[in-house]
């Protein structure tokens, strides 16, 4: 089962920001948190990951709780090519061996970005 | 930037027929995971493999089975098809970069009829 929470659903204004939670209440101390989206029907797509502290790339930020129980993904000015269902995952990362690296995806929240 | 490559994108069987899928991870990319996700689902991890040998596995059922080959490219080998295989077959990949991100397929739609 996946060991994140997130609302079903959430709504933004094109070029506002979109803030997207996840809960991971029983997150272990080598466990990262990883967001990914998937556009309609299309292969999900990575985003970001992190440890404990905050993280930004070119797509997104990744704000994480300092007892690391919830994060927030922010993406900064959403446009309607956001809009996808995006998926907090919790996983160990450390792929030399493959082993546990596969992904557990939950229900995710599905983002629609409004003109 | 090359990505992971599918085939075939679409693939109709009959009932009881058997199917291969193939994938092509990242070039670099040691490890490749197969995920199912049928209609209005989420994806789900079938299996996965590392340097040519199974790493994990997940809810694959027994009539499937897959392998990695020596140039690191996948195949899902389907065989009594049934109606509720009907789903997107994706692959993803990631390389020995330790923090596992991996990059996906644009994926297989088999339809079982």
């Amino acid at each position: 089962d996946a060991k994140t929470t997130q609302p079903p659903s959430m709504d933004c204004a094109e070029g506002r920001a979109a803030n997207l939670p996840c809960n991971h209440s029983t997150i272990s101390g080598n466990e990262y948190v990883y967001w990914y989206r998937q556009i309609h029907s299309q292969g999900p797509q990575y985003i970001i990951h992190g440890l404990k502290n905050n993280e930004t790339n070119e797509m997104a930020s990744l704000i994480i709780t300092e007892d690391r129980k919830s994060s927030t993904l922010i993406l900064p000015h959403a446009t309607l090519r956001d809009t996808a269902v995006y998926y907090c995952i919790v996983n160990k990362g450390g792929n030399y061996g493959g082993s546990q690296g596969n992904l557990i995806f939950g229900k995710g929240t599905k983002l629609s970005v409004k003109p | 930037a090359a990505g992971v490559i599918q085939s075939p994108r679409h693939l109709i069987k009959e009932k009881r027929e058997t199917a291969t899928l193939k994938c092509y991870p990242i070039p670099r990319h040691d490890t490749v995971y197969w995920y199912q996700q049928g209609p209005g689902q989420d994806p789900q991890f079938l299996i996965s493999f590392y340097e040519k040998m199974q790493s994990d596995k997940g809810s694959i059922p027994d009539r499937f089975s897959a392998q990695q080959f020596s140039d690191y490219h996948s195949e899902l080998n389907m065989s009594s098809l049934e109606l509720g295989d009907s789903a997107l077959y994706f692959c993803a990949s990631s390389g020995r970069d330790g923090v596992n991100e991996q990059y996906f397929g644009p994926g297989t739609r088999l339809t079982v009829t």
